[in-house]
C-alpha cells in the first residue's frame, strides 16, 4: 500500500501569510496527487488534482506542485475563509483504494 | 445540482450489522465510479470501499480494515450504492460519506479523484 504523509500536522497563520503544506508518498506517484479542503461539520470538497490543477471555482491563491513522492500545497495569501484541513491523496493505481494523508489543521491566528 | 443523500446511518451495538445507502442525482451515475469514505471521530479520511460502473465489472475494492465484512454494491436503474456493514466493532464508528469519483485524462495518464461528496451518515458502534 502506498502510504502517504503530511506535515506539519497543524498550523497558525495570519491572515496575508504565505502557507505551504508538505506531502509525501512512500512510493513514486508521479504527479497523480490530489488536495482536498475540509471546514468543521462539512464533507471535504477537492481544491486540485494532478498536483497542479485547480478545480473549478477555486480561487487562484491555492497552488500546487510536486512530482514522484514530494508534494506541496501553497496558500500565496491566507484568506479567513481557508480555515480547516487539508487532505492529499494519491491516486496512482486506478485498480487499488486512494489513500489519504493525515491531514493538516489551519488555524487563522 | 448534483446531490448525493447518505441514509441508514444510526447507533448500534458491536457485532450487528447496518446498511447505509446513497441516493445520487443531477450527474450520469451509471458511467460514474463510486466511493464510500469514512472518518471517524477528531480523525482523518480513510476510503472504505469503491465500486467500478458495470461496463468496467463492476468490481467493488475494499479497504483491509473492512475487508470480509462490507459489501458495497450499487443498482445503475435506481441511482443508489449502498454499503451492508456486518460484524461491526467500535472501530468502524465513523462519519461515512458517498463520493462520487471524476477523472481526466491526459496525455501523461489517467487522473482520478472524488469530486461529488454527500453531507455524511454518522455510524456508531458501542454496547
Amino acid at each position: 500500500d502506498i502510504q502517504m504523509t503530511q506535515s506539519p500536522s497543524s498550523l497558525s497563520a495570519s491572515v496575508g501569510d504565505r502557507v505551504t503544506i508538505t506531502c509525501r508518498s512512500s512510493h513514486n506517484i508521479n504527479n497523480f496527487l490530489n488536495w482536498y479542503q475540509q471546514r468543521p461539520g462539512k464533507a471535504p470538497k477537492l481544491l486540485i488534482h494532478a498536483t497542479s490543477t485547480l478545480q473549478s471555482g477555486v480561487p487562484s491563491r491555492f497552488s500546487g506542485s510536486g512530482s514522484g513522492t514530494d508534494f506541496t500545497l501553497t496558500i500565496s495569501s491566507l484568506q479567513p475563509e481557508d480555515f480547516g484541513t487539508y487532505y492529499c491523496q494519491q491516486n496512482y493505481n486506478p485498480d487499488t483504494l486512494f489513500t489519504f494523508g493525515q491531514g493538516t489543521k489551519v488555524e487563522i491566528k | 445540482e448534483v446531490h448525493l443523500v447518505e441514509s441508514g446511518g444510526g447507533l448500534v451495538k458491536p457485532g450487528e450489522s447496518l446498511r447505509l445507502s446513497c441516493a445520487a442525482s443531477g450527474f450520469g451515475f451509471t458511467p460514474t465510479w463510486m466511493t464510500w469514505v469514512r472518518q471517524a471521530p477528531g480523525k482523518g479520511l480513510e476510503w472504505v470501499a469503491r465500486i467500478k460502473t458495470s461496463a468496467d465489472g463492476g468490481t467493488p475494492d475494499y479497504a483491509a480494515s473492512v475487508n470480509g465484512r462490507f459489501t458495497m454494491s450499487r443498482d445503475d436503474s435506481r441511482n443508489m450504492v449502498s454499503l451492508q456493514m456486518n460484524s461491526l466493532k467500535a472501530d468502524d464508528s465513523a462519519v461515512y460519506y458517498c463520493s462520487a469519483l471524476g477523472s481526466v485524462t491526459l496525455s501523461s495518464g489517467w487522473y482520478i479523484f472524488n469530486v461529488y461528496w454527500g453531507q455524511g451518515t454518522l455510524v456508531t458502534v458501542s454496547a
